[in-house]
């Protein structure tokens, strides 16, 4: 168990629906990433914050957006979904933003029928 | 931009036999960190190791060891008299630097399979 805290575990919904996965990081860590994961495109980076201020962006598509609130959980918003969004989501959460171990969570699988 | 390729994609081997995985990457950033991960059938990531860009010494944990060379830009992970348990997907990552904050670029994985 890396500590890092996932919900839900897996989502199911329709083309067109928006969701929102949820991530509490491990206590004393500020920072959480957000990767997904998918067959075509593998492991990517999407975001990440930082003591709830966005550091870095990767490939993340304008339909999702993120935040990070005050007691340091995340949230990621996927809406106008795409049967291609369907994915394993991951957070994961370090101490700093950098020159650190990221440490990931379960996963929210999603799928978008 | 930086890149890491595992070649293999499964690798299939019986219990108790050793195995090596191996991991090449790019990058033009003179101090960066290579990592590996498992990825058990349950789906979590498991983190196994973070290696420092300066530090060459190899290291062993276990039945696990990592041998990195930087002069060939890789990071192989060898598994000594492997285990069924050991069966997974293995992801192989490099952080990339980005605007003072730091990401992971990963491998597109090496299915491991020991059989019984």
């Amino acid at each position: 168990d890396s500590g890092v805290t996932q919900t839900p575990k897996h989502l199911i919904t329709a083309t067109g629906q928006r969701v929102t996965l949820r991530c509490s990081p491990r206590s004393g860590d500020l920072s959480v990433y957000w990767y997904q994961q998918s067959l075509d495109q593998g492991l990517q980076f999407l975001i990440q914050y930082y003591n709830g201020e966005e550091r870095a962006k990767g490939n993340i598509l304008e339909r999702f957006s993120a935040q990070q609130f005050p007691d340091l959980h995340s949230e990621l918003n996927l809406s106008s979904l795409e049967l291609g969004d369907s994915a394993l989501y991951f957070c994961a959460s370090s101490v700093a933003y950098r020159n650190n171990e990221q440490f990931f969570g379960p996963g929210t699988r999603l799928t978008v029928l | 931009a930086q890149k890491v390729t595992q070649a293999q994609t499964e690798i299939s081997v019986v219990e108790k036999e050793d195995v090596t995985l191996d991991c090449v990457y790019e990058t033009r950033d003179t101090t960066y960190y290579l990592f590996w991960y498992k990825q058990p059938p349950s789906g979590e990531l498991v983190f196994l190791i973070r290696r420092n860009s300066f530090d060459e010494q190899n290291e062993i944990s276990g039945r696990y060891s990592w041998n990195f060379q930087k002069s060939t830009s890789s990071f192989n992970f060898t598994i000594t008299a492997s285990q069924v348990v050991d069966s997974a997907v293995y992801f192989c990552a490099l952080s990339e630097l980005q605007g003072g904050s730091e990401k992971l670029v990963f491998g597109k994985g090496t299915k491991l399979t020991v059989n019984p």
